[in-house]
């Protein structure tokens, strides 16, 4: 099955740039995803590309995608304390019309220091 | 647009007694619903894939007996946690999709069994 893959912990200095990597094996995923979860709160989603895309910003957020590598990254810029998070990658699994199941990265938490 | 509201957000029952949450899309018909489960500082684990009309599909691993999915109309799927125990002690979220919509999810439930 799927296998989405994150490294666990990241931690910057509030100012700069945070990134943070994703593999995953499905590469029939037509869309691409990123979640931020906050303590004791639910699913926020920050942003997606598309699989046909190399690079995707809006403001802070670069996501990066390497399709032949199957690897997905997502740059924050200027980095803030409300930055701290846990970061989710998530890819769509069953089918390329967008309806499939999504999968789930371990979750990076990001610890921003003041 | 594209909300979903999960209820209640947090439950504390006593063992061996069964709790209900609600997963409703407040502004678009779901055509697919999933339930994940997410342990402390783990990744969300898939548990049920459920189209309305029709039997949940559970992820391997995933007791069906344990953990009731009804989809009964697209705007409204419960989940019920049967026979409680603590270690199904957990935090669940829902999420709806609509083909083109991608997909959004509820704030949560923090289940305890005591």
């Amino acid at each position: 099955g799927e296998d989405v893959e994150q490294s666990l912990f990241l931690s910057v200095r509030e100012g700069d740039s945070s990134v943070i990597n994703c593999t995953y094996t499905d590469s029939s995923s037509t869309y691409l995803y990123w979640y931020k979860q906050e303590p004791g709160a639910g699913l926020q989603l920050l942003t997606y590309i598309f699989s046909n895309m190399d690079m995707k910003q809006d403001q802070r957020l670069t996501v990066l995608l390497n399709k032949k590598d199957k690897h997905l990254s997502l740059r924050i810029a200027d980095t803030q304390t409300g930055d701290s998070a846990i970061y989710f990658c998530a890819v769509p699994v069953g089918d390329t019309s967008n309806t499939g199941k999504l999968i789930f990265g371990q979750g990076t938490t990001l610890q921003v220091k003041p | 647009g594209a909300v979903v509201s999960q209820h209640p957000s947090w439950v504390i029952c006593k063992s061996g007694t069964s709790v209900k949450i609600e997963c409703r899309s407040l502004d678009f018909q779901a055509t697919t619903m999933f339930w994940y489960r997410q342990f402390p500082k783990k990744s969300l684990m898939l548990m049920a894939t459920s189209n309305e009309g029709s039997k949940a599909t559970y992820e391997q691993g995933v007791e069906k007996d344990k953990f009731l999915i009804n989809h009964a109309s697209l705007t409204l799927s419960t989940l019920t946690v049967t026979s409680a125990h603590p270690e199904d002690s957990s935090f669940y979220i829902c999420s709806a999709r609509k083909q083109g919509l991608g997909y959004t999810f509820g704030s949560g439930t923090r289940l305890t069994v005591v």
